[in-house]
């Protein structure tokens, strides 16, 4: 069964620092997520992706945070100078309902 | 703004018992999805229920949806200890332009005692 694949699993990072999460996800889907969770906190919606193309984003996606297909197949996140307060769980989605299994990024 | 909304938010069993939780939102959905998280894990998909079903069935899960009520249940028959974990409601609205995305509850943490 296809599946959506993210890496790392886990990464820790230097405050200040950029970082960039990596997401595979089924091929032939369209739309694309990043999803954030916090620790002991809900699922929060951060951007859909379409065409090359935010087609929708939160509040919480700032200026920080970035997204791009760049080869066709990777989707990746990218946190430009991170905060300790990013330190969560990050998924990514296509189509909706296929969820990866997640990064936990930890801000030091 | 839709939000799913899980009640109880916590719940103890005992093996072999049946588990319900409930989910509320404010509006309208297009479907509405139950996902099940272990401690620190993956977010895993149990079922999707579309707004125009008002029950759905997966092996020991059971689905109802009741749109006039604004309102969803999950009903886990014959829990094990395996079932433990985090359970949340997630509400996808009319698509914007195609996209889907889902707004989650707060989650029910379940607990199921051998």
């Amino acid at each position: 069964e296809p599946e959506v694949t993210q890496t790392p699993s886990h990464q820790v990072t230097q405050m200040g620092q950029e970082v960039i999460l990596r997401c595979v996800p089924i091929s032939n889907h369209l739309y694309f997520y990043w999803y954030r969770q916090i620790l002991g906190q809900k699922v929060e919606f951060l951007v859909s992706f379409y065409n090359n193309e935010i087609s929708e984003k939160s509040e919480i996606f700032d200026d920080q945070f970035s997204v791009e297909r760049p080869d066709g197949s990777n989707f990746t996140l990218k946190i430009r100078s991170t905060k300790l307060e990013d330190s969560a769980m990050y998924f990514c989605a296509s189509r909706g309902a296929f969820f990866g299994q997640g990064t936990r990024l930890t801000v030091v | 703004s839709q939000q799913g909304e899980e009640d109880p938010q916590a719940l103890s069993i005992q093996e072999g018992e049946n588990a319900t939780m409930n989910c509320s939102y404010k509006t309208s959905i297009n479907n509405l999805q139950w996902y099940r998280q272990n401690s620190g894990r993956g977010l895993v998909h149990l079922i999707l229920i579309r707004s125009n079903e008002r029950e759905k069935h997966s092996g020991r899960l059971r689905v109802t949806l009741d749109t006039s009520k604004k309102s969803s249940s999950l009903l886990i028959t014959a829990s094990r200890a395996a079932d433990t974990a985090s359970y949340f409601c997630a509400t996808a609205g009319l698509p914007q332009g195609g996209s889907e995305k889902l707004v989650f509850g707060k989650g029910m943490k379940l607990t199921v005692n051998p």
